[in-house]
């Protein structure tokens, strides 16, 4: 049973086009996020939300927008796909309670390449 | 602001020997501290965390952590490291925000290659 589970896996794309990765997680928990593997390996949030609703968004471009139709589940839709969209992109969740020292629990990754 | 720095992009060991990984945070309050592993290809694993009590913390696949508040500190070591343990390990601190809500902060990764 995969606990966090990401679709597709890879997504090879031109420039201009709009996509979208799905997010799912099994695990009960409340708390949902997206971060950011760049070419380089580093990690950063982008965005969280807890049981339907956003509370963390970083300095993001609104091209971004991640949407929770419930909290199994937290989509990350891109519009105008540009080259330095490409990366890795990581679903986790959390259960909220334990607060920063709660475990996040990642999915497999979504590598997007953007021609 | 708080940041997580590990020294070591990359780092080659001998199967068998024993392995430390540098890890050194930036936060105003108590840390919670986080390492984690990607394999090639992979998602993230937690190896281990530490958010009070006794600095040495003990994880999975044989690894353990001290952290060390007077150095700023939370290293990660093996004592006989496996040819499976080639990867890419992040150290991470944790922040927290009112609500009870948290976002990781992660360094930039140290790849760990493992010579048979």
């Amino acid at each position: 049973d995969t606990a966090v589970s990401q679709t597709p896996k890879y997504l090879v794309t031109q420039m201009g086009n709009d996509k979208s990765i799905k997010c799912e997680q099994n695990l009960g928990h409340d708390t949902m996020y997206w971060y950011k593997q760049d070419s380089k390996k580093f990690l950063k949030i982008m965005f969280s939300y807890n049981n339907k609703e956003l509370i963390i968004n970083e300095t993001v471009p609104n091209r971004f927008s991640p949407k929770s139709p419930d909290k199994a589940h937290l989509n990350l839709h891109i519009n105008s796909l540009e080259l330095g969209d490409s990366a890795v992109y990581f679903c986790a969740s959390s259960q909220r309670s334990g607060g920063r020292g709660e475990t996040q629990y990642f999915g497999p990754g979504t590598r997007l390449l953007v021609l | 602001a708080q940041s997580v720095t590990q020294p070591d992009i990359h780092i080659t060991v001998s199967e068998g020997a024993s392995l430390e990984l540098r890890c050194n945070y930036s936060y105003g309050a108590t840390p919670y501290l986080f390492w984690y592993v990607q394999s090639p290809g992979q998602g993230l694993q937690l190896l281990l965390k530490y958010f009070s009590g006794d600095t040495l913390v003990q994880g999975i696949k044989g690894f353990e952590a001290e952290f060390k508040r007077s150095q700023s500190s939370f290293n990660l070591r093996k004592p006989s490291v496996h040819w499976s343990d080639a990867a890419e390990y992040f150290c991470a601190v944790g922040q927290g925000f009112s609500g009870g809500y948290n976002k990781l902060i992660f360094g930039a990764g140290t790849r760990l290659a493992v010579h048979p």
